[in-house]
């Protein structure tokens, strides 16, 4: 099966600016997760969605970022306006079941 | 709240030798998981071994095993016969069975596999 893709694997904005990332999970897994990696520090959660529900968003940092998965396929991640501090790797996740999470390969985000 | 420690930013090894990578956590749950995925370079993050907190026999998968000592609170990673495609970042994670989906993550090993 297909694993969780992830859309752009890099992108590079200015301050000020919008970026939406993409991510797509592995057909059939209705919880999808987004963390966020800022270099050299750990992995943090940011939500979790259940289908189109958001379960838990209470690692989102602020209200500069915007999730949404409609119609409970695919999820996007809006930051507006980006922020330098908003720079790192984001990184999807997808699952069927708990205990387990199938990752994506990240979008690596620079705000300059 | 769930804080997950890796102390060994980078590791290297000889190929065909063995190391362990350490990872400690603090918990108030009594029932969660643990995991160490592996992230090659430029590559998606994929789960090496998983253990059950209420299983006291140390998972293993192929090369790669733990040794989980719950009272201490240590999950160390184990690759026998190292092999220059382990080289990755390894990254420690843990959550709790009953509270929550999130995934609790170290700050990672850099692992270099050296020929």
């Amino acid at each position: 099966e297909a694993g969780v893709t992830q859309f752009p694997s890099h992108s590079v904005i200015e301050k000020g600016q919008t970026v939406t990332l993409r991510c797509d999970p592995i057909s059939g897994h209705d919880n999808l997760y987004w963390y966020r990696r800022v270099m050299g520090k750990e992995i943090k959660f940011l939500l979790h969605f259940v289908k189109e529900s958001k379960q838990d968003e209470s690692g989102m940092p602020n209200n500069r970022f915007l999730a949404e998965r409609t119609g409970g396929t695919y999820s996007t991640l809006k930051v507006q306006p980006a922020e330098l501090e908003d720079s790192g790797v984001y990184f999807c996740a997808s699952s069927r079941i708990r205990g387990e999470q199938f990752f994506g390969p990240g979008t690596r985000l620079t705000v300059l | 709240a769930q804080t997950v420690t890796q102390s060994q930013p980078e590791m290297s090894v000889q190929e065909a030798e063995t190391v362990t990578l350490s990872c400690t956590y603090d918990t108030s749950e009594s029932n969660y998981y643990l995991f160490w995925y592996k992230q090659p370079p430029s590559r998606q993050m994929i789960l090496v071994i998983r253990q059950e907190a209420y299983k006291q026999q140390n998972a293993t998968e192929n090369r790669f095993s733990v040794n989980f000592q719950k009272a201490a609170k240590s999950f160390s990673l184990k690759i026998s016969d190292s092999q220059l495609g382990d080289t990755a970042m390894y990254f420690c994670a843990f959550m709790a069975s009953n509270t929550g989906n999130q995934f609790y993550f170290g700050t990672g090993t850099s692992l270099t596999v050296i020929p």
